[in-house]
């Protein structure tokens, strides 16, 4: 089946490690996104990506970097420099950026807990 | 950037229709709405989006007023798995024709037996 795989699920760190998260997809689509949610909250964007080897920040990138070395692939990294990492993570992707049309499919998302 | 305000919560009895509204009063003219639902700990899930006309697939139906200043989505027999928080987003440029979606609190549906 087509889909967004987010591992892992659930992940424990303790403070002042830094933390890679993995978001795989097979749907061929070119942009990817991470955003995070917090308790209670709507999401926010921390990056995206359009193509491969490119991407861009989004409205909280502090603390965060990605990368885009394949179309399939879109991990992000929760550094130390993140003041408040313990969030619920959801990576998407879709089709292009959304230029006119077009939805985003998400992961089951990645909850990260800091000690 | 246009904006959007939902009501926090609603209740709806299971098998009846549930009106889920939203004001989006800033919208530009080309500027998509769209609504997503997230069921507790997972990704969202796409609805219907829609620009000017009303709109209607297997899910539910998205009625936008003429002006474009407020929308209402149509879940027309709502189910116990349709309790959800949902999102009615209205996309936000990001660089040249690119968009992105914003995701606010969105409106708590509970059904209810």
């Amino acid at each position: 089946d087509g889909g967004i795989t987010q591992s892992p699920k659930y992940l424990f760190r303790k403070e002042g490690q830094n933390v890679t998260l993995s978001c795989e997809q097979n749907l061929n689509h070119d942009a990817m996104y991470w955003y995070r949610q917090d308790p209670g909250q709507g999401l926010r964007l921390i990056y995206y990506s359009q193509i491969v080897n490119d991407f861009q920040k989004g409205d909280i990138a502090e603390g965060y970097s990605v990368s885009r070395e394949k179309k399939e692939s879109f991990p992000l990294t929760v550094t130390s420099a993140q003041k408040n990492p313990t969030a619920f993570y959801l990576c998407a992707s879709s089709r292009g950026l959304l230029a006119s049309t077009g939805e985003l499919f998400f992961g089951e998302g990645s909850r990260l807990t800091v000690l | 950037d246009a904006k959007t305000t939902q009501p926090t919560s609603m209740d709806c009895a299971e098998g009846r229709a549930a009106n889920l509204p939203c004001n989006h009063s800033t919208i530009s003219g080309n500027e998509y709405v769209y609504w997503y639902r997230q069921i507790h700990s997972q990704g969202p899930q796409y609805i219907i989006h829609g620009l000017k006309n009303n709109e209607t697939n297997e899910m539910a139906s998205l009625i936008i007023t003429e002006d474009r200043k407020s929308s209402t989505l149509i879940l027309p027999h709502a189910t116990l798995r349709d309790t959800a928080v949902y999102y009615c987003i209205v996309t936000r440029p990001i660089s040249g024709s690119a968009r992105q979606l914003t995701f606010g609190s969105g409106t708590q549906l509970t059904v209810l037996p």
